[in-house]
């Protein structure tokens, strides 16, 4: 059973450009959250998304725009990149019937895309 | 609301010493707590999680938590240090919705 995967591992844009992260859930999975890790700090939500919607969203701008797709697959978008935005993205997902509640289930990580902005 | 704050932003033990590690939550709902482990490079691996059933929880590689609703604490022990066991740990709590709160994480390194 793959768990969480995403691509790609590593990549580096200039500042100004647009990035395109893709994450691809557990099987079983069909809630998607995105994190940004920057260095030396714990993750910070982004948002989350469920049946291709984003349901939550944390404090981040609009530059950062998301997708969902039938497969339950999601990508993360990223506009206008800034020197800050350079970090470890995570992609997390949780299962059916997680979405939206209050539960004790844990979220499965993937490795993450290194994103260097220079 | 929900939060944790990490006390050390670095541990130090020596090889057999024990490991603890300290959490500390807020939150305005009973807390479902976790902690994570990420090891250089790589994603993050769940440890072990508080799901109310039992206060003394224990999770893989000889890690264990105690969740104390009086201290508003749920740090992570383990009897013995392993060199495998360096990595950063990250304590985390379950806000609505199923989103997670992070701290800012702690990094253990173990002495030979």
């Amino acid at each position: 059973d793959a768990g969480v995967t995403q691509s790609p591992t590593h990549l580096i844009k200039t500042r100004g450009q647009q990035v395109t992260l893709r994450c691809s859930p557990k099987s079983g999975h069909d809630t998607v959250s995105w994190y940004q890790q920057a260095l030396g700090q714990g993750p910070q939500f982004i948002f989350q998304y469920y049946e291709e919607e984003e349901r939550q969203r944390g404090n981040f701008p609009d530059r950062f725009s998301g997708h969902q797709f039938p497969n339950y697959s999601s990508e993360l978008n990223v506009n206008a990149l800034l020197l800050g935005d350079s970090a470890l993205y995570l992609c997390a997902s949780s299962p059916r019937g997680t979405a939206g509640t209050y539960s004790s289930y844990e979220q499965y990580f993937g490795p993450g895309t290194r994103l260097t902005v220079t | 609301a929900q939060s944790v704050t990490q006390l050390g932003s670095h541990v130090s033990v020596s090889e057999g010493a024990l490991v603890l590690l300290r959490c500390n939550y807020s939150s305005s709902v009973p807390p479902y707590l976790f902690w994570y482990v990420q090891y250089p490079n790589q994603g993050l691996q769940l440890l072990l999680k508080y799901t109310s059933a039992a206060t003394l929880v224990k999770g893989i590689n000889g890690f264990e938590a105690e969740f104390k609703k009086s201290e508003t604490s749920f740090h992570l022990t383990k009897p013995s240090a392993h060199m495998s066991d360096a990595a950063e740990y990250f304590c985390a709590v379950s806000g609505g919705g199923n989103q997670f709160y992070f701290g800012t994480g702690t990094s253990l390194t173990v002495i030979p």
